[in-house]
């Protein structure tokens, strides 16, 4: 599981809210990803890192920022959370086998 | 831009029979392409990938750039097998030599006993 969790598991919020969600590995990997995980739409990624205070957009990333200050963890902040926002977010890192991603175990979000 | 498509949201085939998963991809330069998949409640882990041309739990997939496709098969389905199966695309990103994995929406595989 090349060492990477993330937490919270659950979580349920209500709207209008601040939530931020950590992701951390052990592993030293360089690069960093989020995701959402949605019925009907797989995986999309949010945000993600190449390296320390790198980071850059994916394909949803409105409504939500992140931070790299550490190789280890990864962070994604929804700054006012709404309910569309409820999903399964995934964590990944890759690192010395290109193109390898490892996930962490997702974290589920409910906004109420 | 780079696409993924799996055109079955939902697969149910019997114990013994083979199995076909299907993946499009479109992607103007050179694809690299993999199977991840994800078991009950777990999280995704990769499966196979085109480049290492290796069989994994008995699956295999070619890529057909000509067709663009890279399906996952199996002779014969065993229960064990049921799971959510992802086919992904990695493409250049925009930092510093990232690279984006852009997934396919998932073909859920149900094998009735």
């Amino acid at each position: 599981d090349a060492g990477i969790t993330q937490s919270p598991r659950h979580k349920v919020t209500e709207t209008g809210t601040p939530v931020t969600l950590r992701c951390h590995q052990t592993e030293n990997h360089r690069y960093m990803y989020w995701y959402r995980q949605d019925p009907g739409h797989g995986l999309r990624l949010i945000h993600y890192s190449y390296g320390v205070k790198d980071t850059d957009k994916g394909e949803v990333s409105d409504g939500y920022s992140v931070s790299r200050s550490k190789t280890e963890d990864f962070l994604l902040t929804l700054e006012s959370a709404t309910s569309s926002q409820t999903s399964v977010y995934f964590c990944a890192s890759e690192g010395g086998d290109r193109f390898e991603q490892y996930f962490g175990p997702g974290t589920r979000l409910t906004v109420t | 831009a780079q696409r993924v498509t799996q055109p079955e949201k939902l697969l149910s085939v019997f114990k013994g029979a083979p199995v076909e998963l299907k993946c499009n991809y479109s992607y103007s330069g050179s694809p690299e392409l993999f199977w991840y998949v994800q078991y009950s409640r777990q999280r995704l882990q990769l499966l196979l990938r085109h480049i290492s041309r290796e069989s994994i739990k008995g699956f295999t997939a070619d890529l057909n750039k000509g067709e663009t496709s890279f399906h996952l098969k199996k002779p014969f389905a065993q229960e064990e097998d049921s799971a959510m199966y992802y086919c992904a695309l990695s493409g250049r990103g925009s930092g510093a030599g990232s690279y984006q994995l852009t997934f396919g929406k998932g073909t859920k595989l149900s094998v009735i006993p």
